[in-house]
């Protein structure tokens, strides 16, 4: 059974610009989660979602925002890029009904 | 919400030694408590997890257990070896919050051969 796949892996954008980043969970999941990772703030929850809802939502500014497809399949987005928002940011799939949480390698998005 | 602090933030022991990692939690409807493991340059792994309902649980040479009273919960690693070097996460959440993992600091664990 194939994991839970990130793309791109590696991002360069500049501030102001804008980034979509794509999930695609393990076959069978229907919750997508999504974590910002950084060596200041640790591993910090942005938002969850369940059968295209957004089941839960982080303390995070509306610049950024999610998605989810029919197919589980999640997409998250963030406008106007600061220098703060560099981080890796991780997506992870569970069945939907158990906590246990499977991560992506992450898109390491850097912003100059 | 919850707040979840992990101690130490980094630890060193000599291979074949144990290691143990503790961890606080803040709100006592938290009742799922996993422990991811992530490597240099790669994912977060499950490792181990624990529902309140549990006290302990053990696979092989890792084991976790739960104080519900304290708050607190630790993993223990014993017969440590070189790949268990990796930095380790604690986390928490409230089944009814849905998949709403609260993450410790982490731990940077060195197993020294």
């Amino acid at each position: 059974k194939a994991g839970v796949t990130q793309t791109p892996r590696y991002l360069i954008k500049t501030r102001g610009q804008q980034v979509t980043l794509s999930c695609s969970p393990i076959s069978g999941h229907r919750s997508v989660s999504w974590y910002q990772q950084t060596p200041g703030q640790g591993l910090q929850f942005l938002f969850e979602y369940f059968s295209e809802t957004q089941r839960n939502k982080g303390n995070f500014p509306g610049r950024f925002s999610g998605r989810q497809f029919s197919n589980s399949r999640s997409e998250m987005n963030v406008s106007t890029l600061e220098l703060g928002d560099s981080a890796l940011y991780l997506c992870a799939s569970s069945f939907g009904g158990d906590e246990k949480l499977f991560f992506g390698s992450g898109t390491q998005l850097s912003v100059l | 919400g919850e707040n979840v602090e992990q101690h130490p933030s980094t630890l060193s022991v000599q291979e074949g030694d144990s290691a143990v990692i503790k961890c606080t939690y803040s709100d006592s409807a938290s009742n799922y408590f996993p422990w991811y493991k992530q490597e240099l340059g790669k994912r977060p792994q499950l490792i181990i997890d624990i529902r309140s309902n549990v006290g302990e649980k053990k696979d092989q040479r890792i084991a976790v257990t739960l104080n519900k009273t304290a708050k607190h919960f630790s993993l223990h690693i014993t017969e440590t070896q070189p790949e268990d070097s990796a930095v380790y996460f604690c986390a928490a959440s409230n089944e009814a919050a849905g998949n709403k993992l609260t993450f410790g600091g982490g731990t940077r664990v060195l197993v020294k051969p």
